[in-house]
């Protein structure tokens, strides 16, 4: 069967610190993948989007990395803050369908 | 710009009653997208329409209908609500799919049916 699991439901780390978020899917064969945030009782925010063909993806203290033989992607927030607590979702792309799968998240919360 | 909005924010139904949820944005966008999220369940897509009077069904359709008359709005319809659609009720909404698409996600509606 499909899956998308997030490697744990909670995630606490120390400020400072590099934060590591796991995506990994089972019987998917996404063209890209995306990542989102989402604080408590707000839509999610789009962050980063990464495809196939690329192995590595950076955006200010963000990095997403995507490989597709394991069928895993990692999420890397460095130099963590309170602030970057969150909810995080991966989100994979459906070929030839207009549709995404969404995991169930990660709650990642740093403490100062 | 407002992006997208949600009404109403939160609602409370009985079994049984139905109710509309409206989704409009000011993006300009073709596709617009609901969906459900549970706990532990992640975001389920609910229907979707590519373009203004088109609609589709995602994952989870069964008890749901959507309209999508005017380009900037996108309706989802519960006829006859039941304990099991209560959730929390995204809309989002992207320009086009494909590697360049980004949804853009309302504020959510929270339903609760009794």
């Amino acid at each position: 069967s499909q899956k998308i699991e997030q490697n744990s439901e909670a995630l606490n780390i120390q400020e400072g610190k590099t934060a590591t978020l796991t995506c990994n899917y089972t019987n998917y064969s996404p063209a890209y993948l995306q990542w989102y945030r989402q604080d408590p009782g707000r839509g999610p925010v789009f962050l980063l989007l990464i495809r196939e063909n690329e192995k590595e993806k950076r955006k200010e203290r963000l990095k997403v990395t995507f490989d597709t033989t394991l069928k895993q992607s990692l999420f890397h927030i460095t130099a963590s803050q309170p602030a970057d607590s969150a909810t995080y979702l991966c989100a994979l792309d459906i070929h030839n369908n207009n549709d995404m799968r969404f995991g169930a998240g990660t709650r990642l919360t740093v403490k100062p | 710009n407002a992006g997208v909005t949600q009404t109403p924010k939160f609602r409370v139904l009985k079994t049984g009653q139905s109710m509309t949820l409206l989704c409009a944005q000011d993006m300009n966008h073709e596709y617009m997208y609901w969906y459900r999220q549970d706990p532990g369940m992640g975001l389920r897509l609910i229907h979707y329409s590519v373009g203004e009077g088109t609609t589709a069904k995602g994952e989870v359709p069964d008890g749901y209908n959507v309209s999508r008359l005017k380009k900037q709005n996108f309706l989802l319809g519960l006829e006859s609500a039941a304990p099991s659609q209560t959730s929390v009720y995204f809309c989002a909404s992207s320009y086009e799919r494909g590697d360049t698409d980004t949804q853009y996600f309302g504020p959510g509606t929270r339903l609760t049916v009794l």
